[in-house]
């Protein structure tokens, strides 16, 4: 089953920050973040596994709220280089078919 | 350079048609996938192989196939029985099963 993400969309200008979520109705082994820029290959940003962990490199974290099934994903102060799709994907047991959210596009502005 | 390579970037077949698209990694990776990408569904599996000569089924296999004979390559062939071939294609391979995922750059097939 396919985890919901949201915003679907969201534009913001340089130097704002954003929340993207991804919500699951099953409980969650873990959550994996991808970015996906226009017309290249999705990057991967972090693994979060169920203990409720945060984790974040350069001004990107994310967040696993095992309780409430959902994990969130933080931009700060946002930069041009962030603009792109955003993509949640959900384990829902060790081991089982990985699956992706829909995406959430991000575009900054200068 | 390690890294993943699909090929060919964009391939053109006519409908009725089998067509095989290339992934190849030197990453010394166990596990590869197939995605296939369509506008605001995100990435949905279509197979996966967490190691050399086993291979399972993804989401959405019907009308694909694969095979996993060597550790570097997982080719998918798209063949005719697929109701609707046209799409973008990502392969990807992680250390093992469901960790970090490198991707390749894809390939756009169009069926006509």
């Amino acid at each position: 089953q396919q985890p919901v993400q949201s915003p679907q969309a969201v534009i913001l200008r340089e130097g704002e920050d954003a929340v993207i979520n991804c919500s699951s109705s099953k409980a969650l082994y873990s959550v994996h973040w991808y970015r996906q820029k226009h017309g290249e290959a999705p990057v991967f940003l972090m693994i979060l596994l169920k203990g409720g962990e945060q984790k974040g490199h350069d001004k990107i974290s994310a967040s696993f709220n095992e309780k409430k099934q959902q994990s969130s994903l933080y931009l700060t102060a946002s930069q041009l280089s962030y603009s792109g799709t955003y993509f949640c994907g959900t384990e829902y047991n060790y081991g089982q078919n990985f699956v992706f959210g829909p995406g959430t596009r991000l575009s900054v502005l200068p | 350079d390690g890294g993943i390579t699909q090929s060919p970037k964009y391939l053109f077949r006519k409908e009725g048609q089998n067509v095989t698209l290339s992934c190849e990694q030197n990453l010394n990776h166990d596990a590869m996938y197939w995605y296939r990408q369509d506008p605001g569904q995100g990435l949905r599996l279509i197979y996966y192989s967490q190691i050399v000569n086993d291979f399972q089924k993804g989401d959405i296999a019907e009308g694909y196939s694969v095979s996993r004979e060597k550790k570097e390559s997982f080719p998918l062939t798209v063949t005719s029985a697929q109701k609707n071939p046209t799409a973008f294609y990502l392969c990807a391979s992680s250390m093992t099963y469901n960790t970090e995922a490198f991707f390749g750059q894809g390939t756009r097939l169009t069926v006509v």
